[in-house]
């Protein structure tokens, strides 16, 4: 099973600015790396796939990066409504796994 | 507008079983590939089962291997989980989820979950 690990824990940005969350794979996921956000109370959103690629919907404030066992998303020109949590999820393999979530506070 | 709705969780007893249902609309089911997620109660993501659009590959986690079905009927665009052998573990709420592309298993369309309680 391959293990994602997100990192900070919690993260506490003021509005504006930008924020940066990382993903880590326990092996290489090659592209194969999603990101979703989940408000309180709500269904999760798919914000990223293939790594890099925006959902349909999704602004241009959040771009996904990376490759292989490292991943970033980065959140720029932070709004109130981008408070939540975030998951990376790996779709190389079988079982599909997510990380533990970043939650992001806007300060 | 395209849309999944859950239906079936409710209060079941350690060792019981439970059929969830997932109604699609809005979209061509039959070119979908298919999963299940769960969230226990504060908890992260758990990925739960993945199904093919003709069926022919389905795969689980294995926390439910064995004890958990995923089928779907294409004609009736509709997604099933049976759930047997229940444990206070499999509370939660499940979702079910589209895959992005046939080639990409990222979830692009969420159900509003429903909500499976396993307690005597």
């Amino acid at each position: 099973e391959i293990v994602m690990t997100q990192s900070p824990a919690t993260l506490s940005v003021s509005p504006g600015e930008r924020a940066t969350l990382s993903c880590w794979a326990s092996q290489s996921v090659n592209t194969n790396l999603a990101w979703y956000q989940q408000k309180l109370g709500q269904t999760p959103r798919l914000l990223v796939y293939g790594a890099s690629t925006r959902a349909t919907g999704i602004p241009a404030r959040f771009s996904g990066s990376g490759s292989g066992a490292e991943f970033i998303l980065t959140i720029s020109s932070l709004r109130s409504e981008d408070s939540g949590m975030y998951f990376c999820q790996q779709y190389e393999n079988w079982p599909y796994t997510f990380g533990q979530g970043t939650n992001l506070e806007i300060k | 507008q395209v849309h999944l709705v859950e239906s079936g969780g409710s209060l079941v007893k350690p060792g019981g079983s439970l059929r969830l249902s997932c109604a699609a609309s809005g979209f061509i089911f039959s070119d979908y590939n298919m999963n299940w997620i769960r969230q226990a109660p504060g908890k992260g993501l758990e990925w739960v089962a993945y199904i093919s659009i003709t069926s022919s590959t389905i795969n689980y986690a294995d926390s439910v291997k064995g004890r958990f079905t995923l089928s779907r009927d294409n004609a009736k665009n509709s997604l099933y989980l049976q759930m047997d052998s229940l444990r206070a573990e499999d509370t939660a709420v499940y979702y079910c989820a589209r895959g992005v592309d046939s080639w990409a298993d990222a979830f692009d369309v969420w159900g509003q979950g429903t909500k499976v309680t396993v307690s005597s």
